[in-house]
This record gives structure tokens, sequence and C-alpha cells, in this order.
């Protein structure tokens, strides 16, 4: 089946710092991708969608200024949380989305922020 | 506007039970339906997928669901379940294409008794 991996998988950084989260599709192209963010025992919540070699699209009440993503290739998407602060501390996945409409999620990326 | 309702938020079943977990899901058209599976602090993992076709999806680790659009459900069965099936299950909706959102449920978590 298709892989998506993140890096790195936890990240531990000061506040007021940024900090990037890479995805990558391994064995497929994946022209669009998502990246969601889930705190504790709660359901996934989707914070955006990235379209290769465009602009990513925001959903309602996330920051664009503050989560920068850029998806440069058909393989890769990175997120950045820029001066972070403890309350973006969160869990965030990607997923990668085939040709079939089918997303493959990433293993995730534990975020605290101290 | 879409929506994903999972009523069991914790299941606890013995080992070689039936299981079936509960999904409905309200959305104008015919929805594009998943089942993910997520272990403690890891990503989440593709079960099945209905898009079209016959109601009756068969998955991986033994898993189906059934697709009833008269009762706008998707319910997620194994005949047996097994001590390492226990983790939080996911029901999503997918709006299909290039703007292919998921909208999760709130996840069952399932415990499994020995």
């Amino acid at each position: 089946g298709a892989v998506v991996s993140q890096h790195p998988s936890r990240v531990i950084c000061k506040s007021g710092t940024s900090v990037k989260i890479e995805c990558r599709s391994l064995d497929f192209q994946a022209t669009t991708m998502f990246w969601y963010r889930q705190f504790p025992k709660q359901s996934l919540m989707l914070m955006a969608t990235s379209n290769e070699g465009s602009k990513a699209t925001y959903e309602q009440g996330v920051e664009k200024d503050k989560f920068l993503i850029n998806h440069a290739s058909l393989t890769l998407s990175t997120l950045t949380v820029t001066s972070a602060h403890p309350e973006d501390s969160s869990f965030y996945i990607c997923t990668g989305q085939d040709d079939t409409d089918t997303q493959y999620f990433g293993p995730g990326t534990r975020l605290t922020v101290l | 506007a879409q929506s994903v309702t999972q009523p069991d938020i914790h299941i606890t079943v013995s080992e070689g039970a039936s299981l079936e977990l509960r999904c409905n899901y309200s959305y104008g058209a015919t929805p594009y339906l998943f089942w993910y599976v997520q272990s403690p602090g890891q990503g989440l993992q593709l079960l099945l997928k209905y898009f079209s076709g016959d109601t009756l999806v068969q998955g991986i680790k033994g898993f189906e669901a059934e697709f009833k659009r008269s009762q706008s459900s998707f319910n997620l069965r194994k005949p047996s379940v097994h001590w390492s099936d226990a983790a939080e299950y996911f029901c999503a909706v997918g709006l299909g294409g290039a703007t292919n959102k998921l909208i999760f449920g709130t996840g069952t978590l399932l415990a499994v008794q020995p």
C-alpha cells in the first residue's frame, strides 16, 4: 500500500521558535496533501489542503501566517509552525492523496512547545 | 453541512466476540466513506473504503463495512475480535476530488478483554 512518512516524529522546542515538519509520499505521487491536527483524545481537524505548485487552502480559523505550508513537489509538503507557543503543542498528521482520491496518513509528528 | 457521527465513544468486547462499530453520516450526495484505525501515538491506517458499487466492502485485518444509503450508515464489523484490534477507530466522509476533505467522526475507542 501507499506509504507516507513524516519527519520528525517528535519535536520539542522553546516558545517563539519555528518548527518545520516534512511530509513525504514514498511510493506514489501526491498532487494533494492535507494537514490535520489532533488534540489528545479528540478527532482530527483539517488545517489545510496543499496542492503541488500552488498556495495552500486553509480551513476557517487556521492562521495561514502561523502555519506555513509549502508543497514544492509531488512527493513533499512541509508545514512550518512559526513563533510556536505552548498552545500549538499537538499531534500533527499529514496525508497524501493518490489518484483514486484515497488519503494515506503519515505517522504523525508530536510537537511540544515549552 | 457534512458531518459524521460515531455514537459509541468507548466499546469493550471479549476476545473472539463479534464487533460492530456504528457510523452515521450527513451528506447531500453519495459520499466517499472510510474507516481508519489509530493505535496510541500513531498515525491512521486505512481499513477500508467505499466509493461506489457493492455496498459490502472488505478491508484489511478481517474487517468489513456495509454502506446503507437508506440509513445513512457505514457500520464496521468483524466476526471475531483479536486482542491486537484494541485501538481507536475513526469513520470519515470524503468529499471527493481535489478538494477531498475528510470529515471525521469523534472516534470509537475499542478495548478487548481476554
